[in-house]
């Protein structure tokens, strides 16, 4: 059972424009919301951060926004860049008990067209 | 650079033999991880240790066991290798609350 739901599972965006990933969840002990970011034949590399007593983080061009009534976060890159293709997850992390433990979406696959 | 190895990066095995993947890190974190990536399934958890022999098990542990007999190193062993164990393994290290730094990743096929 997937405990954090992510979509869409794949976005084509022009240069310039605005992707928007989406994730919603379940699990109300939740307490750490990162998004990573991942290229092909790599890792996934820690991108921004939200906890739940913010609406919103923005860094740079990656801002993501936190409803915590409904559930659901998301990420928004803006001013997409060819560079920024990659995989993108969300992930959530049950509490502080847990250590690091993070229950993640299944990924959305970017593209960014030139 | 996180500071985390993981070897073999690749391997073809065939089905029923055992195989271990190593994560060796160099900077003394207490907690370290192991999880597979999937297609639509993101990365899901194997396996988890918060110090030395000290382990745990994660949402999809089944055919998996760990080891941990050094502060820079865990093992993950599949002792019979199944074909739905074919999967990339990655290895990560926490550097703080909800931050994972992960490694390359160990790409392995079971025939």
């Amino acid at each position: 059972q997937q405990q954090v739901k992510q979509s869409p599972q794949s976005l084509i965006v022009q240069k310039g424009g605005i992707s928007i990933i989406n994730c919603a969840y379940e699990n109300t002990a939740f307490d750490y919301f990162p998004w990573y970011q991942q290229f092909p034949g790599k890792g996934p590399a820690l991108l921004i951060a939200i906890r739940p007593d913010v609406s919103e983080k923005k860094e740079g061009r990656f801002t993501i926004s936190f409803n915590k009534s409904a559930k659901q976060f998301s990420l928004h890159i803006m001013d997409s860049q060819p560079g920024d293709s990659a995989t993108y997850f969300c992930a959530a992390r049950s509490g502080e008990t847990s250590g690091s433990r993070l229950t993640f979406g299944e990924g959305t696959q970017l593209t960014v067209n030139p | 650079d996180a500071g985390i190895t993981q070897s073999p990066r690749h391997k073809v095995t065939e089905t029923g033999t055992p195989v271990t993947l190593r994560c060796h890190q160099t900077e003394n974190h207490r907690y370290m991880y192991w999880y597979r990536q999937d297609p639509g399934h993101g990365l899901r958890l194997i396996h988890y240790s918060y110090g030395v022999k000290d382990t745990d098990k994660g949402e999809v542990s089944d055919g998996y066991s760990v080891s941990r007999s050094k502060t820079e190193d865990f093992l993950l062993t599949l002792e019979s290798a199944t074909s739905s164990q074919t999967s990339v393994y990655f290895c990560a290290i926490s550097k703080g609350p909800g931050e994972l730094f992960f490694g390359e990743g160990s790409r392995l096929t079971v025939l």
